[in-house]
């Protein structure tokens, strides 16, 4: 079956720190992977997505390579901000595109 | 930019009572889902709804659950007779073109249960 695991949180870093959070995928087929974030208080918003193998996704600094050979799609950012502080899910879509299979989120705190 | 909006924002019932979660989905999408989370864990899948009827459910979605879209523009989520474990953020989402376009959320609707 379809399933995401993600690296676990929380994870605490200062401001312009160099940003890894982990995402493996088990699917069937060729899914889609997606990375969302969700602010305090807010809901899910796109962050960045990648359809095929090879592409990388990027998108506010962010980025997330799909590596079909390691079944990866870890999200990366060079130097986070304060703003960034939100909780980060990993997701892919099924060759249908009838659901979304989440990560468990992980929380990040950027602290000044 | 069009998004998905959802009401009410903050639902509170008493155990045993029916409830019925509303969305707005974004206007040219035809496909509907709804998700759950409950506090601290996973968004979960519900239910997937196209061409007005469900594509696909988890099981958790079961008899207690309907979806419907009731006009053009709403699409709802009901409990029949919610329990203390559906305490839950219920999120709408809308896709143009899956599998590979994004699936747009709306703001949740949180659900409490006593």
């Amino acid at each position: 079956g379809n399933s995401v695991t993600q690296m676990e949180g929380p994870v605490t870093l200062s401001e312009e720190a160099f940003l890894t959070i982990n995402c493996t995928y088990t699917a069937t087929g060729y899914p889609s992977l997606f990375w969302y974030v969700q602010y305090p208080g807010e809901g899910l918003q796109l962050l960045l997505k990648a359809t095929k193998a090879d592409d990388k996704g990027s998108n506010k600094g962010f980025e997330a390579t799909y590596r079909k050979e390691t079944t990866s799609f870890h999200l990366e950012k060079g130097s986070v901000q304060v703003s960034d502080s939100a909780v980060y899910f990993c997701a892919l879509s099924d060759d249908n595109g009838n659901q979304f299979y989440f990560g468990t989120g992980t929380s990040l705190t950027v602290i000044p | 930019e069009p998004e998905v909006t959802q009401t009410p924002s903050h639902q509170v019932t008493q155990m045993g009572q029916e409830v019925i979660l509303r969305c707005v989905p974004i206007s040219n999408h035809l496909y509907f889902y709804w998700y759950r989370q409950i506090l601290g864990q996973k968004v979960e899948f519900l239910v997937s709804f196209y061409n007005n009827e469900i594509s696909e459910k988890s099981e958790i979605f079961d008899d207690q659950f309907s979806v419907e879209r009731p006009d053009g523009s709403n699409f709802t989520l009901k409990i029949r007779s919610t329990k203390l474990e559906d305490s839950a953020m219920y999120f709408c989402a809308s896709c143009c073109r899956p599998p590979a376009g994004e699936q747009f959320f709306g703001p949740g609707t949180r659900l409490t249960v006593l």
